[in-house]
């Protein structure tokens, strides 16, 4: 079971807008930033996403990350279907001394 | 261009011991945090364990489920990080990644991950 939080599934049709919510708490989400990560079938993660909202060169603008006291989101817009993949949130956590990630939601482009 | 390679994985025996092996290149190794990352078979990512750039006795942590089978070391005048796992279970079958920190310093943004090397732990 992971600690931080995340919908197991989400779908929406091309060119739509998909969010994907992280849960976590205080000594997690709460007091660190939060990076998410893309991993397309049969591919190594990659970072999409890190401190809270900033995206590395090369990610594109459709995809956005915000954060809230203990939840984060991550946004893509104008869906591909080459964006189908699984996307895991991940933050450090002050109490464990460990990093963590959420159990992954897999995207579907309908 | 950031390489990361993994090697050291297979077919073990549970109760056995194995050590994998990741080659970095083409980033200044000794500044950077890096990790292990496990996926079991159709599960999610699993943070291992993490080493800071000095492989100081104390610059290294576990993720508290893994403590006392894993130990986590890095050569920095072979640019090579390592994690030993003893005692093999079942349930430490899985793809291991090895990964580098963004930041020198720091733990838990991971902005290059190895392609990964499969451990499978079976009699």
């Amino acid at each position: 079971q992971s600690v931080l939080t995340q919908p197991p599934a989400v779908s929406a049709a091309p060119g739509q807008k998909v969010t994907i919510s992280c849960s976590g708490g205080s000594s997690d989400i709460g007091n660190n930033y939060v990076s998410w990560y893309q991993q397309l079938p049969g591919t190594t993660p990659k970072l999409l996403i890190y401190d809270n909202d900033m995206r590395p060169s090369g990610i594109p603008d459709r995809f956005s990350g915000s954060k809230s006291g203990t939840s984060a989101t991550l946004g893509i817009t104008g869906l591909q279907t080459g964006d189908e993949a699984d996307y895991y949130c991940g933050t450090w956590d002050s109490s464990l001394s460990a990093v963590l990630f959420g159990g992954g939601t897999k995207l579907t482009v309908l | 261009e950031v390489q990361l390679l993994e090697s050291g994985g297979g077919l073990a025996q549970p109760g056995g011991s194995l050590r994998l092996s990741c080659a970095a290149s083409g980033f200044t190794f000794i500044s950077y945090t890096m990790s292990w990352v496990r996926q079991a078979p159709g599960k999610g990512l699993e943070w291992v364990s993490g080493i800071s750039g000095s492989g100081g006795r104390y610059s290294t942590f576990y993720a508290d489920s893994l403590k006392g089978r894993f130990t986590i070391s890095r050569d920095n005048s072979k640019n090579t990080l390592y994690l030993q796992i003893n005692s093999l279970r079942a349930d430490d079958t899985a793809v291991y990644y090895c990964a580098k920190d963004l930041y020198t310093g720091s733990l838990g943004t991971f902005d290059y991950w190895g392609q990964g090397i499969l451990v499978t732990v079976s009699s």
